[in-house]
């Protein structure tokens, strides 16, 4: 079955770029989007189709793509934004894939 | 500006069927732009895609659940529904309900709106 692979962790100072990446074969086709999930809160969209930003999401969210990996940069991270942050795609079979998250800590 | 909610049992008996309801507000569940889908999470655990639901009423799910999950609509109630039957302690989870929209492409699809979760225990 199609996988998306995404790093456990990342750990980040205030003020400093996060970046988290998220690896699949089929990446290069296929759009990802990014969830951010705070603790007990339902997952929320920060960024679509590789790169776009839904409207309310701070501008210091941006995703970019670049072959079978996209990646997801918090520019200047924030305390506010430590959190599981989870890619998500589409596999060959229009089956919907998440991958398995990396939790943000910001301190 | 939609909105979705999740009801149903909390604790569901080992071998029993789970069943919950997603009611929709502040958008149709027959509307041909969306899909109406069904996501769970274990304690502790990544999120993990069961299936969806469209307006026509086709459906399609997890290869890992499929022998086990049933959606439908109720749109009289603008509401879809899950059921999951021959459930063990590994179904334990938070289950969300969400509407999935069409990327620019026209073959991506991602999640706009989320409920805000469901905790259902598979226990005796």
């Amino acid at each position: 079955s199609y996988e998306l692979t995404q790093p456990p962790s990342v750990s980040v100072s205030p003020g400093q770029t996060a970046r988290i990446t998220c690896s699949g074969d089929a990446l290069s086709k296929k759009y990802a989007h990014w969830y951010q999930q705070k603790s007990g809160q339902a997952p929320v969209l920060v960024i679509y189709e590789d790169g776009k930003r839904p409207s309310g999401i701070p501008e210091r969210f941006s995703g970019s793509s670049s072959g079978t990996m996209v990646t997801l940069t918090i520019s200047g991270a924030q305390v506010e934004d430590e959190a599981d942050y989870y890619c998500y795609s589409i596999d060959s079979s229009a089956k919907r894939v998440f991958g398995g998250g990396t939790k943000l800590t910001v301190l | 500006q939609v909105q979705l909610q999740e009801s149903g049992p909390g604790l569901v008996k080992p071998s029993e069927t789970l069943s919950l309801t997603c009611t929709v507000s502040g958008g149709s569940v027959s509307s041909g732009s969306y899909y109406w889908s069904w996501i769970r999470q274990p304690p502790g655990k990544g999120l993990e895609w069961i299936g969806y639901i469209y307006y026509s009423g086709s459906a399609d799910y997890n290869p890992s659940l499929k022998s086990r999950v049933t959606m439908s609509l109720d749109t009289s109630k603008n509401q879809f529904s899950l059921k999951l039957s021959s459930v063990t302690a590994a179904d334990t989870a938070v289950y969300y309900c969400a509407r999935e929209r069409g990327a620019g492409n026209g073959y991506d699809f991602y999640f706009d709106y989320w409920g805000q979760g469901a905790l259902v225990t598979v226990s005796s």
